[in-house]
């Protein structure tokens, strides 16, 4: 079956940008999603097909997907962003998520 | 504005079966697909799978069929049946919308905790 890996954690200062990656065989080749998850609360819906923001979505959070690497960059990141968050990929008609990315703004 | 919001018991006995609801407003469930994931407790997102109201099902084949998913168009609801529990069952659930033409799930329910346990 399909796998996406993802760091287990991601430190960024307030305002600089922070870069998450989602990895898997040829994930260039699939649509891939990002969630943001705070504690307590379900998961956001940030990115979908590799880079585009749903309505709402701030410009900061963007997405990009080549190769073997999805990327999620948060530019001028602010201490509100601090969430955990989720890569997703498809294998055939089933989702698959990334084990998740704690980011911490410091 | 669509909001799901999910509803069963939360304690099942091992080797019973899991069955979950999860209620859809704000929208009708007969377009998309609606489906459920969930998320063992500290840890991260675990597809289960989903059903759209053209009649197709597809579930995670890592949880070895035991997974029943269906629609009830008339209640616009629809329901998760996970049989044969066990402790590894334990986590919280979230029915979500699904859009498997647009590769999204953009509409999650709040969750519900679900213990597995004697």
């Amino acid at each position: 079956s399909y796998e996406v890996t993802q760091p287990p954690s991601v430190s960024v200062s307030p305002g600089q940008t922070a870069s998450i990656i989602c990895s898997g065989d040829n994930l260039g080749d699939r649509y891939v999603s990002w969630y943001q998850q705070k504690p307590g609360q379900s998961p956001l819906l940030i990115i979908f097909q590799d880079r585009k923001r749903p309505s709402g979505i701030p410009e900061r959070f963007s997405g990009s997907n080549s190769g073997n690497t999805a990327t999620l960059t948060i530019s001028g990141t602010q201490v509100m962003d601090e969430a955990d968050f989720y890569c997703q990929a498809w294998d055939s008609s089933t989702g698959v998520f990334g084990g998740g990315t704690k980011l911490t703004v410091l | 504005q669509v909001q799901l919001q999910e509803s069963g018991p939360g304690l099942v006995k091992p080797s019973e079966t899991l069955s979950l609801t999860c209620t859809v407003s704000g929208g009708s469930i007969s377009r998309y697909c609606w489906g459920w994931i969930r998320q063992p407790p500290g840890k991260g997102l675990e597809w289960i799978g989903y059903t759209c109201y053209r009649g197709s099902t597809n579930s995670n084949t890592s949880l070895k069929n035991r997974v029943t998913i269906s629609i009830d168009t008339s209640k616009n609801q629809f329901s998760l049946k996970l049989n044969s529990v066990t402790a590894a069952d334990t986590a919280v659930y979230y029915c979500a919308r699904v859009d498997d033409g647009q590769r999204l799930v953009d509409y999650w329910g709040q969750g519900t905790l679900v213990t597995v346990s004697s």
